[in-house]
């Protein structure tokens, strides 16, 4: 069945340093969109991609989707204590929303 | 805060019980989707209504079922609740019906079956 895997599943980085995660899904997507969760709360919109090849940017944030709509990634640079939480792509296919399974991102201040 | 209101917040049911949790969307919104996310696992798309419509259904039993209202706040019931039901529940509301516009999401319901 679909399958959205995201790498890492954990990352730990110094302030300042860069991060990176990666979405894959097992077919194409429609459109993919980036959610971020902190511990305890609920996941928090931050973009959605549609077209091949989409690249977006917020601030620190660089979002990128494949050219063939399986794959997106988000990049962050200098990252900061307050970038700490689990990020999530979520991607739409038919009348399914496949969330992937997450990279829990640890700054070290 | 996003707007979007779910109750209630934690619940502690039977194995067997029924439950019936609570959502209330954003002004505005028409669309409104339910999602089981277990500890440290990613939110499992469970279904989506939009008008008060079934437009969409993750793979989840029939024991899991829905209801939108006419004034967009919606229900999610489960039947005959297994241990493994235990998670928290999140609804998310916005707007259209296959554009799969940003998902504004509630706090959640914290379900656990014992």
């Amino acid at each position: 069945g679909q399958q959205v895997m995201q790498i890492p599943q954990y990352q730990h980085v110094q302030e300042g340093e860069d991060f990176t995660t990666y979405c894959n899904s097992s077919t194409t997507l429609s459109n993919i969109q980036w959610y971020k969760q902190r511990p305890g709360g609920h996941p928090v919109f931050l973009i959605q991609l549609v077209k091949s090849g989409e690249v977006k940017k917020q601030k620190r944030l660089t979002f990128q989707f494949g050219e063939a709509k399986k794959n997106s990634s988000l990049h962050i640079t200098a990252t900061q204590t307050t970038d700490v939480g689990t990020y999530f792509c979520a991607g739409h296919t038919g009348n399914q929303f496949y969330f992937g399974t997450g990279t829990s991102l640890t700054v070290i201040p | 805060e996003t707007g979007v209101t779910q109750s209630p917040t934690h619940l502690i049911k039977t194995r067997g019980q029924q439950v019936t949790l609570r959502c209330s969307s954003q002004s505005g919104h028409n669309t409104v989707s339910w999602y089981q996310q277990a500890l440290g696992q990613g939110p499992q798309f469970i279904f989506q209504y939009y008008r008060e419509e079934e437009n969409g259904r993750g793979n989840f039993p029939p024991r899991f079922s829905g209801l939108q209202f006419p004034n967009y706040s919606s229900e999610l019931n489960v039947n005959a609740l297994e241990l493994d039901d235990s998670a928290l529940y999140l609804c998310a509301s916005g707007t259209g019906a296959s554009e799969w516009t940003e998902a504004f999401f509630g706090q959640g319901t914290r379900l656990t079956v014992v």
